[in-house]
């Protein structure tokens, strides 16, 4: 069963436009979400995270917004460049879980120029 | 500054081949290591983990197996390839947040 699900599975946006990546998940003790981020024929690299003591998580153009109700974050890239097109993964972990951190289904991203 | 190092940065092989991969890791002094496998366009599974030398927890193991022979050096093996073996294994440490290594790219033919 999978534990943190992604959607879409591919998006293609317009540069300039904003990309929004939807991420929800099962485990209500999940307490980590990095967002990573894998170019092709590349191992993955640490976006951003965000903990859910706060609902906003910002870092230049990429934000964070975060439902802990309804267990859901979204990813969103404002102002999209084609340097952005990649996978995009979301993932998860809890303090009970100790070293497993579960990964999403990824989104490919492709930013049109 | 850390680094992690893997080898080989990628394999062809046969089915019913050995197989071993290696990653390393300096600049940092136990380190918790991990094993990760990623089919071609697919998310990224855990294998294996290990918080000190000599442990490892399985978490997947798909007829693979992992060591840790020295506190900066995590190997993943078999003694049979599959074909279903084929892939991308990346190893990673834990600081802040888990790091990767630059990945081995396997193909079981």
């Amino acid at each position: 069963q999978q534990q943190v699900r992604q959607s879409p599975q591919s998006l293609t946006v317009w540069e300039g436009e904003t990309a929004i990546l939807n991420c929800s998940y099962e485990d209500s003790t999940f307490d980590y979400f990095p967002w990573y981020w894998q170019f092709p024929r590349e191992s993955p690299a640490l976006l951003i995270a965000i903990r859910p003591v706060s609902n906003k998580k910002e870092d230049g153009r990429f934000t964070i917004f975060f439902n802990k109700r309804e267990k859901k974050l979204s990813l969103h890239i404002t102002d999209s460049q084609p340097g952005d097109s990649a996978t995009y993964f979301c993932a998860a972990s809890a303090e009970h879980m100790g070293y497993k951190l579960t990964f999403g289904t990824g989104t490919s991203l492709l930013v049109d120029p | 500054a850390q680094t992690i190092h893997q080898w080989p940065v990628a394999e062809i092989k046969a089915v019913g081949s050995p197989l071993s991969l290696g990653c390393t890791i300096k600049g940092k002094s136990s380190p918790n290591l991990y094993w990760y496998w990623q089919a071609t366009g697919g998310t990224l599974q855990q294998l294996f983990y290990s918080i000190t030398v000599g442990q490892v927890e399985s978490v997947v193991q798909l007829n693979l197996s992992a060591s840790r022979p020295k506190d900066d050096q995590f190997i993943l093996s078999t003694e049979k390839l599959l074909l279903s073996h084929s892939g991308f294994y990346l190893c990673a440490w834990t600081g802040s947040d888990y790091t990767f290594g630059s990945g081995t790219r396997l193909l079981v033919i």
